[in-house]
């Protein structure tokens, strides 16, 4: 079975600082990953996601992320946060069929003035 | 080109009604997905249509949830006698369905309070 576990419910950054969001996944094959933000009653953007390709995955807003095998890891960064990174953040893996989507419970992303 | 769209976009209805929320999906994208969001909570997956195959209604809470998708297009989520555990953000996506890795788009949701 596939799952996704994102470490931290809630993070909270300076303005100016590193932004890193947790994610660890749960797949018995090679599986596509994907970020998925959400800011205030709006609907989900995807920020990026791996599939099988480069494991350094280059997304929108200049957050990236590193698909790593050996550690079931796909932790999304970011160099320096922006006001405008506050948001819902999602990490989902998907099923062998590429049919089917797992997601995390989100982690809520704050950044301090 | 025009996104996956959703009506409507707020929905109050009182306990014991029926509703009706519609998503149309981006033209071409042959599956389509409904989730259901709570305050402060994750998605939750309610139904998944791949073409012409049977849903896959596994997420569905009860019986007073259905789905159609009529024309492999257009999807209506129906709540029977709602409650107001059923109020949250329902949110529709719909995929292009090719070989392995693409993504989901995503609606803006439509917000269903039950008082």
């Amino acid at each position: 079975a596939q799952s996704v576990t994102q470490l931290d419910s809630h993070v909270s950054v300076s303005e100016g600082t590193p932004v890193l969001l947790r994610c660890n996944y749960s797949s018995s094959y090679s599986p596509s990953l994907f970020w998925y933000v959400q800011h205030p009653n709006k609907g989900l953007q995807l920020l990026l996601k791996y599939t099988s390709a480069a494991t350094l995955v280059k997304g929108i807003n200049g957050f990236e992320a590193e698909f790593k095998k050996s550690e079931t890891s796909f932790h999304l960064t970011k160099p320096s946060a922006h006001m405008s990174d506050a948001a819902e953040y999602f990490c989902v893996v998907s099923d062998w069929s590429g049919n089917q989507f797992y997601f995390g419970t989100g982690t809520s992303l704050t950044v301090i003035p | 080109g025009a996104g996956v769209s959703q009506s409507p976009s707020n929905k109050v209805t009182e306990k014991g009604k029926d509703v009706e929320l519609r998503c149309d999906p981006i033209s071409g994208h042959t599956a389509l997905y409904w989730y259901r969001q709570s305050l402060g909570q994750g998605l939750e997956f309610l139904i998944y249509f791949q073409g012409n195959s049977a849903p896959d209604k596994s997420g569905l809470p009860s019986d007073r949830f259905s789905a159609e998708r009529t024309g492999g297009s257009v999807s209506t989520l129906t709540i029977q006698r709602t409650q107001q555990e059923d109020s949250a953000v329902y949110l529709c996506a719909s995929s292009p369905r090719l070989a392995g890795g693409n993504e989901q788009y995503f609606g803006p949701g439509t917000r269903l309070t039950v008082t």
